[in-house]
């Protein structure tokens, strides 16, 4: 099946300061990139996603970027707030598949 | 529209024990699933329902079933509870392959 790595596991960066969190995938069939967000004690929530016909996506600060060739996608966050202080999670699944497979998540702390 | 409900929220089992965690959804989602976190291991997809009468089974399947009588109801089921199995567990419903899931508040059950 479909194995994902994330990395860094934690991150902390000064308010104002750009976080790039990037994850590898290994079933080149794979071509759907989903981010999501949880906050402490909170569910999971979806904050952007990627299909791999496009190579990069925005949604004000937030953008995710796909490299297919060598297997792994980015997501960029811009002037970070202390409100994006919580875990990421990227996942990837192959087509037409439900079976989404998550990676182990990084910690981000925004500093004020 | 509540969206994903679980129950219950919090559970304390002795080991052998069975149970089972509610999850419905009232957004008319075919898809369906159920996830364990665990620290430091992302999102792990348990078993998931493309449909009514229709499930397969994810990432790590063993010591759990799953049914899916109607579109609203899919019911995770702990047969014989070990220690292992302690862990978060979130429902997660979607209008379609490779869409966004919404995710259940969770429910946190220990085995002891």
């Amino acid at each position: 099946g479909e194995n994902v790595e994330q990395h860094p596991s934690t991150l902390s960066v000064q308010e104002g300061d750009s976080a790039v969190i990037k994850c590898t995938y290994s079933d080149s069939a794979s071509n759907y990139f989903p981010w999501y967000k949880q906050e402490l004690g909170k569910r999971p929530q979806l904050i952007i996603d990627i299909r791999s016909n496009v190579g990069e996506k925005k949604d004000q600060r937030i953008a995710v970027t796909l490299n297919k060739t060598a297997k792994h996608f980015s997501l960029h966050i811009t002037e970070t707030q202390p409100e994006d202080s919580a875990v990421y999670f990227c996942a990837a699944t192959l087509y037409n598949n439900n079976d989404m497979r998550f990676g182990a998540g990084t910690r981000l702390t925004v500093k004020p | 529209n509540a969206g994903v409900t679980q129950t219950p929220k919090f559970q304390v089992l002795k080991t052998g024990q069975s149970m089972t965690l509610q999850c419905a959804q009232d957004m008319n989602h075919e898809y369906m699933s159920w996830y364990r976190q665990d620290p430091g291991m992302g999102l792990r997809l348990i078993h998931y329902s493309v449909g009514a009468g229709i499930t397969d089974q994810g990432e790590v399947p063993n010591g759990y079933n799953v049914s899916r009588s109607t579109t609203e109801d899919f019911p995770l089921r702990l047969l014989s509870a070990a220690p292992s199995q302690t862990s978060v567990y979130f429902c997660a419903s979607s209008p379609g392959t490779q869409n966004i899931q919404y995710f259940g508040a969770g429910t946190r059950l220990s085995v002891l």
